[in-house]
Formats: structure tokens, C-alpha cells, sequence
């Protein structure tokens, strides 16, 4: 089975604050994502990557950066944390094959309050 | 217009109710698609998936895509209280960017024993 963690399940931080989630996936997968999912808005992407030390910008990257050093390993950084990133923070992975049967799998997610 | 639209809900239905969710897309490069459920709190987990237009069996459950009219389901029969959650409904084309994929905003089904 595909298996894919987070660091956190929930996490309590104060505006301004640098935060890290973290994201690792046992599947070898080449590539990884990061979404936000709020209440009405659905999940919207905020970055991914399909390689090591590659990203690429979704289509909510601002206020958010990413880095992967590693294939198995995909974080997100919120450089200066403000109250409108409290939000419900989705980690996935899939193979970079154009195989038509690929898809994403999900991590458990990670609750970010920022006060 | 939105490239996909879900009903949101909420749904509540009794225990053994049939269940149909649906979900419309308007970019024709959409090929493949997946049903999510996602229990409360919890991440997405893959359900069904389809490439085709037909229909798709698994157990209790039925996917069936309409590519003609752009327009997808999930049915879920003799539903359960553990159907409880939120179902995603979600879109990826055949070429370009296809590792992207496009989700509905979710349909909230309650089933009540």
C-alpha cells in the first residue's frame, strides 16, 4: 500500500512565525504536491514537484515556498505565517509515468492554526 | 464558467437509500476520472476511477462517465452509515500537464442508521 505522512496532524502558530510541514512518501514517486483545502473553496494547489530540487507553482503559491531535497521527502514552508493560512494542508504523491491509471495519493493532512 | 462544478450538498439520506452523486466538467480534454471519499479529518482516498464512458462496478459502488455530455457519477447502493463523508469528485486530461488534477469541491453525504 501507498503510504504517505506528515509530520503533523495538528499545529498551533503565531503570525509571523516560520512554519515547516513536512511530507514523505514510501512509494518512490517522482512526483509530490502540496494543497490547502478550505471550507467552500475545495483543494487548491499550492506547489509541486516532479523531481528532486524541481518545483513548479500551483495555482496558490504566493506566501508559500517549497523544497525537496530528497525524492522521498516534500516540504512546505510558510516563510511569515499569517492568520489567512489557517487552513487544512494536503500532502500527495504519484508516479511521473503517463500511465493512464496513475493517480494521487493523499497524506492524512495537517490542521494549521495561526494566531 | 468553472471547469468543474459538484453540488456541494449537504446529502443526508437513511441507512439502504440509494445514493447518486454527480459532478460536470466543460474542457473536453478531460479523459480520466477519479472519485475521492474523504472521511472527516482525514485526507482523500482514492475510490474509484474511470477512463472510458460507461459505467464501472466495484462492490457497492458505480461510477459512470458521460463524456458526450461532459457529465460524471458516483452511485452508491443499499448505502451504510460508514458512507459517511465527503466525496470529491476529480479530472485529469490525457496530455500536456497530466499529472494535474482538477477537483470538484466536494458533495457532504450523511447516511443515518
Amino acid at each position: 500500500d501507498v503510504k504517505v505522512t506528515q509530520s503533523s496532524r495538528y499545529l498551533v502558530k503565531r503570525t509571523g512565525e516560520k512554519v515547516f510541514l513536512e511530507c514523505v512518501q514510501d512509494m518512490d514517486h517522482e512526483n509530490m504536491f502540496w494543497y490547502r483545502q478550505d471550507p467552500g473553496l475545495g483543494l487548491r494547489l499550492i506547489y509541486f514537484s516532479y523531481d528532486v530540487k524541481m518545483k513548479e507553482k500551483g495555482d496558490i503559491p504566493e506566501g508559500y515556498s517549497v523544497s525537496r531535497e530528497k525524492k522521498e521527502r516534500f516540504s512546505l514552508i510558510l516563510e511569515s505565517a499569517s492568520t489567512n493560512q489557517t487552513s487544512m494542508y494536503l500532502c500527495a504523491s504519484s508516479f511521473l509515468s503517463r500511465s493512464s491509471r496513475e493517480t494521487q495519493y493523499f497524506g492524512p493532512g495537517t490542521r494549521l492554526l495561526v494566531l | 464558467q468553472k471547469e468543474v462544478e459538484q453540488d456541494p450538498g449537504p446529502l443526508s439520506v437513511p441507512e439502504g437509500a440509494i445514493v447518486s452523486l454527480n459532478c460536470t466538467y466543460s474542457n473536453s480534454a478531460f479523459q480520466y476520472f477519479m472519485w475521492y471519499r474523504q472521511y472527516s479529518r482525514k485526507g482523500p482516498e482514492l475510490l474509484m476511477y474511470t477512463y472510458s464512458s460507461g459505467n464501472k462496478e466495484d462492490g457497492r459502488f458505480t461510477a459512470q462517465v458521460d463524456k458526450s455530455s461532459k457529465y460524471i457519477s458516483l452511485f452508491i447502493r443499499d448505502s451504510q452509515p460508514s458512507d459517511s463523508a465527503t466525496y470529491l469528485c476529480a479530472l485529469r486530461n490525457s496530455g500536456g500537464s497530466n499529472y494535474k488534477l482538477t477537483f470538484g469541491k466536494g458533495t457532504l453525504l450523511t447516511v443515518n442508521p
